[in-house]
This record gives C-alpha cells, structure tokens and sequence, in this order.
C-alpha cells in the first residue's frame, strides 16, 4: 500500500544511547518531514526536507539529526538520547494534495 | 510567527450530543487552515481543510468554516458518534511554505 512507513512503533532507549528512526515514503514526495508529539503541545516539526540532499531545521531540532540521500527515505537519529526525548515521532510528505502521516514510533528513554 | 490555538480538553460528550471545537490562528499572510484527527494508537488523518475565506470544509459529519475576519476554524459536529472518540488537531499551512503549524489537540471522548 502506498503510503508513509515507519519504523520501529515502538522503542526503550537508556539515556545516552543513539538510534536511527527510519522514515520511507513510496509516493515519490519531494517534501518530507518529522514531527514530535508531546502531551499538551500538539506536533512540533523537528526537521525537514525539500528534496533529496536538502535538510533544515523546525522549531525543535536540538539533538535530532536527519539527511535526506534518497527521495523515499528520511532517516532521523538521536545523537545521544536524553529522557525529555520521550516522544511519539511522526513522519510525513507531502505533494499538492496534502499531507500523508506515517503511524508513529513511540520513544521511551529511561 | 504562524499559531494556532484551539480549545483545550478533554471534552466529554454523551452520543448524539453537539460537538464544537474552537480553533483560532495568527498568520503573516493567507494560510490555508485544516482539522486532522487521530484515532486511540494511530497516526494523523485529514479530516477536513479549506483554503480560502468563507470556504466550508466538510467530511464524516463535520465542518468548519474558514473565517478571515475572526481569524477562526471552529469544528463543528451535530449529532456524535462513540466512534467519533479521537484527538482533533486544528493546523495551518501557509500558501508560500509547505510546514503545518498545529495547535496542542482537544481530546474527546463519546459516551453510550
């Protein structure tokens, strides 16, 4: 099926730890993005991308990496992973139509 | 900067009650405006979007009606459903960028 797809759904990490979040979308989206969850604060996008080979920041991109090799990938790390990290992280693309969401990983970090 | 502020929860309802969720936003220029719901342990799904003034988005039962003179995008839905139990979020899109600015979600949750 056509869509975004995420992975893992869910994730315990210890605090200093580093993890990849994968992100892959098949609908040939040049626009990609990530998006935290947090109780209270609605989504907060982390980081985006135009195209493959172009990043850049969102509101909250401390401590979150991201690159873009790929059109349908759009991978985004933890560098060292800190307990106000623990989040529900969303991944999306986007073309004129709107937005498509993938399900969601959910991070705990202890 | 671009905000959206929508009405805080939870809001409980009994079925066939009204629903309204208040949403209103700032923006630098003419944004379109849009209600995504989630489902208990899914992912975001558009419900609804409208793009210009006095356009009226409707899907499932639901509307909004995009207001430019009180910058607003108020949810509306007659008569619930349990199934209709989920978080809105209420999101604006600026027609110059691409980014989807969202406000904090108001849970609902429908009662038999």
């Amino acid at each position: 099926n056509a869509g975004v797809t995420q992975t893992p759904k869910f994730q315990v990490l210890k605090t200093g730890q580093s993890m990849t979040l994968q992100c892959a979308q098949d609908m040939n989206h040049e626009y990609m993005s990530w998006y935290r969850q947090d109780p209270g604060m609605g989504l907060r996008l982390i980081h985006y991308s135009v195209g493959a080979g172009i990043t850049d920041q969102g509101e909250v991109p401390n401590g979150y990496n991201v690159s873009r090799s790929t059109t349908e990938d759009f991978p985004l790390r933890l560098l060292s992973a800190a307990p106000s990290q623990t989040s529900v992280y969303f991944c999306a693309s986007f073309e004129g139509y709107g937005y498509t969401f993938g399900s969601g990983t959910r991070l705990t970090v202890v | 900067g671009d905000s959206v502020t929508q009405m805080e929860g939870p809001v409980t309802l009994s079925e066939e009650a009204f629903l309204t969720i208040n949403c209103t936003y700032t923006a630098t220029g003419y944004p379109s405006l849009f209600w995504y719901v989630q489902y208990p342990g899914e992912g975001l799904q558009l419900l609804l979007k409208a793009t210009k003034a006095d356009d009226k988005g409707s899907n499932k039962g639901f509307e909004a009606t995009y207001r430019k003179e009180t910058t607003s995008f108020h949810l509306e839905k007659g008569s619930v459903q349990v199934s209709d139990s989920a978080v809105y979020f209420c999101a604006l899109r600026e027609r110059s960028d691409y980014k989807l600015s969202f406000g904090a979600g108001t849970t609902v949750t429908v009662r038999a």
